[in-house]
């Protein structure tokens, strides 16, 4: 079963534009949405991450845009830099994990291109 | 900037062999936990640890696998009789304070052979 569906699988962005990354989730106790950056032999660093009581939240050039009715959240990164090629992970966590297990999107590999 | 720190980077072994990944977690986080990556698949949870206890683990975490915090510093993942489909990335993460906002190590690569 697939929690948290994450597309597109693969994203070419050119220098300064906008990036998306598209998220949707099942479980209704969710209540916890990061984002993670993977650069190749890195470990998931956390990016930005939103609760359900906004709908949006902005950190730099960082968006997250959130539809609760939905069940959906999304990644913009404006004015893309060739810096920020790497793979993009949603996850989710919620009430009935005691410690905050995620569960993780399938990734999108990001690349810009100079 | 604290970070959490993960020995070996790769870890080659046969199958049927045991093998133990460990971590550093951030020296005043508290909670723990493993996750683990099959190349081109999605992160996936194995197991949460919180004051010397398993507080959740997830369907894939079996008889095989266990954990352990040795001492005040290291969190250990031990698998006990590896499979070739144990071959993944395994990353140890950490929290300050119960929830989901962790931190992750840079990942040991297991290869099975």
């Amino acid at each position: 079963q697939q929690q948290v569906k994450q597309s597109p699988q693969s994203l070419i962005v050119q220098k300064g534009g906008i990036s998306i990354i598209n998220c949707a989730y099942e479980n209704t106790a969710f209540d916890y949405f990061p984002w993670y950056q993977q650069f190749p032999g890195k470990g998931p660093a956390l990016l930005i991450a939103i609760r359900p009581d906004v709908s949006e939240k902005k950190e730099g050039r960082f968006t997250i845009s959130f539809n609760k009715s939905a069940k959906q959240f999304s990644l913009h990164i404006m004015d893309s830099q060739p810096g920020d090629s790497a793979t993009y992970f949603c996850a989710a966590s919620g009430r009935g994990s005691t410690l905050g297990r995620l569960y993780f999107g399938r990734g999108t590999q990001l690349t810009v291109w100079p | 900037e604290p970070e959490v720190t993960q020995t070996p980077s790769h870890q080659v072994t046969q199958m049927g062999q045991e093998v133990i990944l460990r971590c550093v977690p951030i020296s005043n986080h508290l909670y723990f936990y493993w996750y683990r990556q099959i190349l081109g698949q999605k992160v996936e949870f194995l197991v949460s640890f919180y004051n010397n206890e398993i507080s959740e683990k997830s369907e894939i975490f079996d008889d095989q696998f266990s954990v352990e915090r040795p001492d005040g510093s290291n969190f250990t993942l031990k698998i006990r009789s590896t499979k070739l489909e144990d071959s993944a990335m395994y990353f140890c993460a950490s929290s300050e304070f119960a929830g989901p906002e962790q931190y992750f190590g840079p990942g040991t690569r297991l290869t099975v052979t």
